[in-house]
């Protein structure tokens, strides 16, 4: 049973440019989720999808934004890269409910030079 | 202030030791509550979920104080494999909104022989 898929693992891109991540969720889930962890800090709440659609967002600006595809993958989209925005992008998949535990991928590390 | 607080450490403690992490959270409506374990340069994995009640799983012991917004994790006879960053987890969401986690900063622990 495969669990959560990101790619790529790692990337170098420079100020203004754009980069597209993407995630496979674990088998049977159908709700994905995006997080920014920078070093030494926590996973920060990007957004979530859910049939396809947005169903909650972090404060994260609108050059960030995501889509969902009817087999439940997922992509985040980031805009305009800011230097800030290097970081770890965790993927996570889950099940609908409240409470339901969140399956990580391994993360895509973006570097912005 | 922080929704999720945590001392970010590092607790350095010999084998055997019993340990104490705290969290507190700011948000009074949020519904549920985890610890996640994140081991350098890995994805965030699910510890254990924590209940009003109290919890417990092997040598880990949790803890909700809903009053005080406060929660703990109890590690006893620490083994060299605990050492990890341990990250406090509150979900403000509902069953129409799905999960949004907010992840605290995460407590580093290093077990030594």
């Amino acid at each position: 049973d495969a669990g959560v898929t990101q790619s790529p693992t790692h990337l170098i891109k420079t100020r203004g440019q754009q980069v597209t991540l993407r995630c496979s969720p674990k088998s049977g889930h159908d709700t994905v989720s995006w997080y920014q962890q920078a070093l030494g800090q926590g996973p920060q709440f990007i957004f979530q999808y859910y049939e396809e659609e947005e169903r909650q967002r972090g404060n994260f600006p609108d050059r960030f934004s995501g889509h969902q595809f009817p087999n439940y993958s997922s992509e985040l989209n980031v805009n305009a890269l800011l230097l800030g925005d290097s970081a770890l992008y965790l993927c996570a998949s889950s099940l609908p409910g409240v409470g339901e535990e969140l399956f990580f991928g391994e993360g895509s590390r973006l570097t912005v030079l | 202030r922080k929704e999720v607080e945590q001392d970010p450490g590092p607790f350095n403690v010999p084998e055997g030791a019993t340990v104490a992490f705290n969290c507190t959270y700011s948000n009074s409506a949020s519904q549920s509550f985890f610890w996640y374990r994140q081991d350098c340069r890995k994805e965030p994995k699910l510890l254990m979920s924590v209940y009003s009640s109290g919890n417990e799983d092997g040598r880990f012991t949790a803890q909700l104080n809903r009053a005080s917004q406060y929660i703990s994790l109890l590690i006893r006879d620490s083994k060299l494999s605990d050492s990890a960053t341990y990250l406090c987890v509150v979900n403000k969401g509902n069953n129409n909104a799905g999960n949004m986690l907010t992840f605290g900063g995460g407590t580093r622990l290093m077990v030594k022989p």
